[in-house]
């Protein structure tokens, strides 16, 4: 069994630039969902995406934008990125009905210059 | 609103000595609380859920979690400390009417020799 994947590793970026992360989900899971964790913080949602759509959505503005493909891996697309967007970005899938027993990938670190 | 607070920012205890991390939740209903542990440049991994059925919770590496409904509580607890148990542990609560995982700011536990 394939656990989570993300990539790239780390990623390097400056200030008003797009950026976009990628994340397969663990083998059968059709439910992913994102996640920001700043440095020293927990990790906030930002959403979740099932069957290609939006599933539920945290408190981040529209230039945080996702999609989910027909093998439910899915990007993670940032625009006109700000230096607080510097975080890692986590990724995690599930399988409904057990939706809220999430897997987690390893992360994307994001620095924003 | 769902939300979780963990009562200590770090914790340190020494090698064989029992682990107490402290989490207290807000819900307006049945909630479904999580512990995730987080390994230095590891994803998070999942060490034990509570999802209404027994209180007492059993997870991974020996850890457990009592539900207290009448003290708001989800404290981990490990009887005997390892060395490789140093990580940040984070409190959860799932809210299903958008499927948000809401992280606690953590706790760092040290375990000296």
């Amino acid at each position: 069994e394939t656990g989570v994947t993300q990539s790239p590793t780390h990623l390097i970026k400056t200030r008003g630039q797009q950026v976009t992360l990628r994340c397969s989900s663990q083998s059968g899971h059709n439910t992913v969902s994102w996640y920001q964790q700043a440095l020293g913080q927990g990790p906030q949602f930002i959403f979740q995406y099932y069957r290609e759509e939006e599933n539920g959505r945290g408190n981040f503005p529209p230039r945080f934008s996702g999609l989910q493909f027909p093998n439910y891996s899915s990007e993670l697309n940032v625009n006109a990125l700000e230096l607080d967007d510097s975080a890692l970005y986590l990724c995690a899938s599930s399988l409904p009905p057990r939706k809220n027993e999430q897997f987690f990938g390893p992360g994307t670190r994001l620095t924003v210059l | 609103a769902q939300s979780v607070t963990q009562l200590d920012s770090h914790v340190s205890v020494s090698e064989g000595t029992p682990v107490l991390l402290r989490c207290n939740y807000s819900s307006s209903y049945s909630p479904s609380l999580f512990w995730y542990v987080q390994h230095p440049n590891k994803g998070l991994q999942l060490l034990l859920k509570y999802t209404s059925a027994a209180t007492l919770v059993k997870g991974i590496n020996g850890f457990e979690a009592e539900f207290k409904k009448s003290e708001t509580s989800f404290h981990l607890t490990k009887p005997s400390a390892h060395m490789s148990d140093a990580a940040e542990y984070f409190c959860v609560v799932f809210t299903y009417n958008n499927n948000d995982m809401r992280f606690g700011a953590g706790t760092r536990l040290t375990v000296k020799p």
